[in-house]
């Protein structure tokens, strides 16, 4: 069974204090990982897909990272605006021929003016 | 562009009673999805529908029923509503299980007392 599991479950940043965000996984055959930003009260909204390990993708003060075990969003500077939930997931097989997402729990980022 | 529409966005229900949650994607995606988010618990899958006229049970279906009515629609029924059902529903949709990310609607609260 397809794990994903990220740490750490909460996180307070000064703002402009750099760190990073873990995101860890159990696939029989990875296929890719999903980082997703989530605001109170919304829907996820889509950040990045990363397809093999050693693949880098940046957004504004944001940049995720992949290894063959494991996934890390870095954040750089971090202002207010950038705190929310952010999940990981990555496709796991549903059935015959179909995939879904699993997603892990998510990491609760807070950044203090 | 409106993407995931979900209906409706509130709901409190008594328990037994019954209620439909509708979804409509206007990005002609081919799977739609979805989810129950629980505190702790993360993002959990209850049905998804790989393609029009398919669909198929997820992690936890037990007390809901789905439709896809066409293309763009995909429904979720509660029948005989239960307090464990309190929860934030989200639908998604996407193109390509394997490789593309989802976009999510925006929720429906649902409470049962």
């Amino acid at each position: 069974e397809d794990q994903v599991t990220q740490s750490p479950e909460a996180l307070r940043l000064q703002e402009g204090e750099s760190s990073s965000l873990n995101c860890s996984y159990t696939v029989s055959g990875l296929r890719g990982l999903f980082w997703y930003r989530q605001d109170p009260g919304k829907g996820p909204e889509f950040l990045f897909t990363l397809y093999s390990a050693g693949e880098e993708k940046e957004k504004e003060r944001l940049k995720a990272t992949l290894t063959k075990k494991e996934s890390f969003l870095h954040i750089t500077a971090p202002k207010p605006e950038d705190s929310a939930t952010y999940l990981c997931a990555v496709p796991s097989r549903a059935g015959a021929g179909s995939y879904q997402l699993t997603f892990g729990k998510g990491t609760k980022l807070s950044v203090i003016p | 562009n409106a993407g995931v529409t979900q209906t409706p966005k509130f709901q409190v229900l008594k328990t037994g009673q019954s209620m439909t949650l509708q979804c409509a994607q206007d990005m002609n995606h081919n799977s739609m999805y979805w989810y129950r988010q629980d505190p702790g618990m993360g993002l959990r899958l209850i049905y998804y529908s790989a393609s029009e006229g398919t669909t198929d049970k997820g992690e936890v279906p037990n007390g809901y029923n789905v439709s896809r009515l066409n293309k763009r629609e995909f429904s979720l029924r509660l029948e005989s509503a239960a307090p464990s059902q309190t929860s934030v529903y989200f639908c998604a949709s996407n193109t390509d299980p394997k490789r593309d990310g989802y976009t999510f609607g925006s929720g429906t609260r649902l409470t049962v007392v």
